[in-house]
């Protein structure tokens, strides 16, 4: 079975940093896409950012570019989300998930609970 | 950016037919995914690929895409549908992953 969880949120003032954590299992990490997705507080969701399954290639919303970084630890089965210069509208609930399929264009099938980060003074 | 729209709410009877709207330029040639998503829950996809139903997922839920819309049809609604619908593509023009705004479904 397939199990994302993630763990990290917190709340941090903001121009703070914070690094979110997605432990996977039930499938082989190392073969997946990653993606982080975040759900502000009665808003939609929103894409944060998305890594490759080698790990060499990212891409970020424009909203995010240049603060925020996502990684893998294929040894761990573990994304991050490494989130700094925070500032308000940051504030949401962070899921991290995986696509059906290995390509940018599938769809996400496997979804965590997501952590709740709050930036605020 | 690219750029999908969806409205805010839609309403329908139990045991009618609900259907939620995806407008977005030239969506037609875009690959379209569909998500449920309950209250205090994590998304759920519900139509991949525009219209193939991942396994889980009653046959009333179908998908389809033309031109500038992409329709999420949901046959004999129960009150269990009731929840936020949210549009997903990757816009293979500038590399970024998009979700619409979100349709909230209200059984009535």
């Amino acid at each position: 079975e397939v199990q994302l969880v993630e763990s990290g949120g917190g709340r941090v003032q903001p121009g703070g940093s914070l690094r979110l954590s997605c432990a996977a299992s039930g499938f082989i990490f190392s073969s997946h896409w990653m993606y982080w997705v975040r759900q502000g507080p009665g808003k939609g969701l929103m894409w944060v950012a998305r890594i490759n399954s080698d790990g060499a290639t990212t891409t970020y919303a424009d909203s995010v570019k240049g603060r925020f970084t996502i990684s893998r630890d294929d040894g761990k089965n573990t994304l991050h989300l490494h989130m700094s210069d925070l500032r308000a509208d940051d504030t949401a609930v962070y899921f991290c998930a995986r696509p059906r399929c290995a390509s940018k264009s599938c769809g996400l099938q496997y979804w965590g609970q997501g952590t709740l980060a709050t930036v605020s003074s | 950016s690219y750029v999908l729209t969806q409205p805010p709410s839609v309403s329908e009877a139990p045991g009618q037919t609900a259907k939620i709207t995806c407008v977005g330029d030239g969506i037609g040639g875009k690959v379209v995914h569909w998500y449920r998503q309950r209250p205090g829950q994590a998304p759920v996809l519900v139509i991949y690929d525009d219209k193939d139903r991942p396994s889980g997922i009653p046959e009333r839920f179908s998908g389809s895409n033309s031109g500038n819309t992409a329709t999420l049809t949901i046959s004999r609604v129960e009150a269990g549908d009731e929840a936020d619908y949210y549009c997903q593509i990757w816009d293979g023009s500038s590399d970024l992953t998009v979700f619409g705004g979100g349709t909230k479904l209200t059984v009535l």
